[in-house]
């Protein structure tokens, strides 16, 4: 069975400052799919990274950051320099091969202030 | 580009209703899953269409169903309502070419279906 663990419940932080979500995943299957999405009080899931299971490069993107390790099932999201902006409910979420299905994790709260 | 459309926005029904939820998909994407969201249970994976097929299912009683239709438009429907099924349902689509890869899935702002 395929599970993904975001055990951060909320993480407050001023803004400036870097921040680290963490996720764990467990799949048995060797070919899958890792995402993090961004939920902001409207509601809407904004898509943010994809990466499959046979690329383990890290990524960087403005101020976001993922860090996929096979070795300990993470793949972790760091923001540097937080704004109030990236204020929002994030979710890290897992699909096996040739799927749409999400297996999300609970989700971590982050809230910046000014 | 239009992103994934979800009507109605807002539904309040009652106990034992049913409800129809209609999900217009990113221009070219095949693919279309639908989502529960509530706070007890989180985000939780109802059902996967593609090309009109019903591709995966996800633990959710027969009350709950869907379809896909020939211009990749989905909808779902929810017989006898609970007061259980208050939640938000999210559509997302996806360029899934069904030949195996998962491809990115964007979703739509949600029908917040709220049952009394």
């Amino acid at each position: 069975a395929q599970k993904v663990t975001q055990a951060q419940t909320e993480i407050s932080v001023v803004e400036k400052e870097d921040v680290t979500l963490d996720c764990v995943y467990e799949t048995r299957d060797t070919t899958y799919y890792l995402f993090w999405y961004k939920q902001p009080p409207s509601g809407e899931l904004v898509f943010l990274i994809r990466r499959n299971s046979f690329d383990e490069q890290n990524e960087i993107s403005g101020r976001y950051s993922w860090n996929f390790q096979k070795s300990t099932s993470s793949f972790n999201f760091t923001i540097t320099a937080s704004q109030v902006v990236d204020s929002a409910v994030y979710f890290c979420a897992l699909s096996v091969y040739n799927t749409d299905k999400l297996i999300f994790g609970t989700g971590t709260r982050l809230q910046v202030f000014p | 580009k239009a992103g994934v459309t979800q009507t109605p926005r807002y539904l309040i029904k009652t106990r034992g209703q049913q409800v129809t939820l209609s999900c217009s998909p990113i221009s070219g994407h095949r693919s279309v899953s639908w989502y529960q969201q509530t706070p007890g249970q989180g985000l939780q994976f109802l059902f996967e269409y593609f090309s009109e097929t019903q591709r995966n299912k996800g633990n959710f009683p027969g009350r709950f169903s869907g379809r896909q239709f020939s211009n990749s438009r989905s909808e779902m429907n929810v017989s006898t309502l609970e007061l259980g099924d208050s939640a938000l349902y999210l559509c997302a689509s996806s360029w899934t070419s069904g030949g195996g890869n998962t491809g990115e899935l964007f979703f739509g702002e949600g029908s917040r279906l709220t049952v009394l």
